[in-house]
């Protein structure tokens, strides 16, 4: 079983539209939990961290952990089509260790 | 802005020539950098881990003796594709560990493509 697993779509909704992005790990250990952004033949942005259970909200978009299901989630409300990139997760169990990487989600927004 | 440049970001080079990849935290000391490969439509490669001052650690395939990493100061890593071949061409992308920042966060670079020709 791979320590981090991510649905790799391709995932299409209109503009506007909310987007549920989740991934499942398999470490109770991981505390430390992130969502990168790619756009194609880019690096991954850090869009958003959080530390062990709970909501963040940073604008249109929210974190969420549920570290009891193992599962986290990033929504992204109000969708635009520069919304449009590959979503990954992250997560590590203590600072500087290691980091395991889902394979990605790819979203596309219609305009 | 950028938290980690990553240059070049294009570099074509013949085979059997060697390429160095840089890779820099502009704001913050990084003890630990890891370094990338991403084919097309595809999920990140872990290649290896530098730490500052030491010997980089090599994920099981990876050809140390190919691909040189050097972490001689704690805001520049870098990455030597020796004799490179053109299956080498790739996407090769950095991170970086920023120990002050809140969370326990990496930040990439921008990428280098790399084309042996």
């Amino acid at each position: 079983q791979k320590e981090v697993e991510q649905d790799p779509g391709p995932l299409s909704v209109p503009e506007g539209a909310i987007v549920s992005l989740n991934c499942t790990y398999s470490n109770s250990a991981f505390q430390y939990f992130m969502w990168y952004r790619q756009y194609s033949r880019k690096g991954p942005e850090l869009l958003m961290y959080t530390y062990s259970s709970g909501n963040k909200e940073d604008g249109r978009f929210t974190a969420q952990v549920d570290k009891s299901s193992k599962y986290i989630s990033l929504f992204i409300r109000d969708s635009q089509p520069s919304d449009s990139a590959t979503y990954l997760c992250a997560m590590s169990a203590n600072t500087g260790n290691q980091f395991y990487f889902g394979t990605g989600t790819s979203l596309t927004v219609i305009p | 802005g950028a938290v980690v440049s990553q240059h070049p970001s294009r570099v074509i080079c013949k085979s059997g020539t060697s390429v160095k990849i840089e890779c820099r935290s502009l704001d913050f000391q990084a003890t630990t950098m890891f370094w990338y490969r991403q084919f097309p439509k595809q999920s990140l490669m872990l290649m290896a881990t530098s730490n500052e001052g030491s010997k980089a650690t090599y994920e099981q395939g990876v050809e140390k003796d190919k691909f040189l990493i050097n972490h001689a100061s704690l805001t520049l890593s870098t990455l030597t594709v020796t004799s490179a071949h053109p299956e080498d061409s790739s996407f090769y992308i950095c991170s970086a560990w920023d120990r002050g920042r809140p969370g326990n966060t990496i930040y990439f670079g921008e990428g280098s493509w790399l084309t042996v020709v």
